[in-house]
This record gives structure tokens, C-alpha cells and sequence, in this order.
């Protein structure tokens, strides 16, 4: 089992809907959890970071976390072309003291 | 801009060459990170330094040499490499490692061609 999992895509959305981003982890005892755009051929970029459960919203990104589901997802509201990149799902293991990286998500927003 | 920066950015060399890779951070940082990252696969950590001592070799071959003078200075020294060597390399910082705040980031990376 990988420790950090995510469905490698690509996810097509319209451009104006939500795009749902999801990502699981396998480290029960994880605490840490970061969303990184990556656009090709560029380096990964930091979007978001979230450690409690629940939601956490910035401007059209939300971040959720559900520890005992150890499920994390990032949601994209009115999604734009210009956010068509990977998305690379971040957790940092205790088991592994260290940030483990899943192989990414392609998003594509269609105009 | 991230704070932290790669020289090259682009890089081709042959298999009998050597070349360094530098990485440069203006965060006030702890820790550096050199990662590796081929076409569709994800981003693989090869070390790790923390206040200039590594702390993490992950199983790299010897044909890659890393080396840290300072908190703010990475360097990666390459030597006989083979062509599936070629990839993107990213450096990247954290001011603290293995805390469970620890947020990385990345600079621009060097991609790296090997002929």
C-alpha cells in the first residue's frame, strides 16, 4: 500500500464548476497535510496547509480533513482554465518522520 | 518567487562529464531537501540536511554526491551518470525538520538532460 494515494487522473471539469481533489493517506498518526500545484515543467507550489479536522478555505480553494477517514481533499470553486496543473498531496509521517509526497492528480479545466 | 533558487536551470551533459547543481535559500531555513523527479513518476527524496548534517540518504547511487557548507548553500555533484538520470532536480527548504509543521518549499529545479 502506498503511504500517500491519489488518483492520477486526468480530472476534466468545465470551467465555473468545483473541482474535487482527493487524496488518502495511510499513517493514522499523521498530523500535517499540504496541497502543492505543479504546473509542467515547473516546481511544485505550496496552495494550502490544514492539521485539524474539518474545513479550511482560501479564496477559491477549501481544504478538508477527515483523520479518521484519513481522507484529505482540496476542493476548487469556480475552477479556471488557468488552474489546469497536477495537484501533489503532501502528509507528513511520523512513522517515517518525514513529508511524503502522492504522484499527483492532472486537473484540466475546459473552457 | 519562493526564496529559494537553483543554478542551472537547464543542463545537458554527457555520461563521462562532471557537474555540480547549486541551491541557494533566503528563508532563514534549517533544512534542505534535494529531490528527484522523472516524467510521470512522483517526486522522490534523495537527501536530506538538517543545520548542514544529512540526515537522510535515500539509497542514492554514489554517482550523485551531495554536499552542504551552510544552512543556506545545497549542492549536488554529479558524475558518470547514465541517461535515465535524466529528470527534473528539485531543492527545496523547511525551517524545521521533522516537526509536524514542517512546510516545504521548492525552488524552480534543473532539468537535467543526460546524453
Amino acid at each position: 500500500q502506498k503511504e500517500v494515494e491519489q488518483n492520477s487522473g486526468p480530472l476534466s471539469v468545465p470551467e465555473g464548476a468545483i473541482a474535487s481533489l482527493n487524496c488518502t493517506y495511510s499513517d493514522r498518526g499523521s498530523q500535517s497535510f499540504f496541497w502543492y500545484r505543479q504546473y509542467s515543467g515547473k516546481s511544485p507550489e505550496l496552495i494550502m496547509s490544514i492539521y485539524s479536522n474539518g474545513d479550511k478555505e482560501d479564496g477559491r480553494f477549501t481544504a478538508q480533513l477527515n483523520k479518521a477517514s484519513q481522507y484529505v481533499s482540496l476542493l476548487i470553486r469556480d475552477s479556471q482554465p488557468s488552474d489546469s496543473a497536477t495537484y501533489l498531496c503532501a502528509v507528513f509521517s511520523g512513522g517515517y518522520n518525514k513529508l511524503i509526497f502522492g504522484a499527483g492528480t492532472r486537473l484540466a479545466v475546459h473552457p | 518567487e519562493t526564496g529559494v533558487t537553483q543554478t542551472p536551470r537547464h543542463l545537458v551533459m554527457g555520461m563521462t562529464n562532471k557537474k555540480s547543481l547549486k541551491c541557494e535559500q533566503h528563508l532563514g531555513h534549517n533544512a534542505m531537501y534535494w529531490y528527484k523527479q522523472s516524467a510521470k513518476k512522483p517526486l522522490e527524496l534523495m537527501f536530506v540536511y538538517n543545520f548542514k548534517e544529512q540526515t537522510e540518504n535515500n539509497s542514492v547511487p554514489s554517482r550523485f554526491s551531495p554536499e552542504c557548507p551552510n544552512s543556506s548553500h545545497l549542492f549536488l555533484h554529479l558524475h558518470t551518470l547514465q541517461p535515465e538520470d535524466s529528470a527534473l532536480y528539485l531543492c527545496a527548504s523547511s525551517y524545521q525538520l521533522g516537526t509536524e509543521q514542517e512546510t516545504q518549499y521548492f525552488g524552480p529545479g534543473t532539468r537535467l538532460l543526460v546524453l
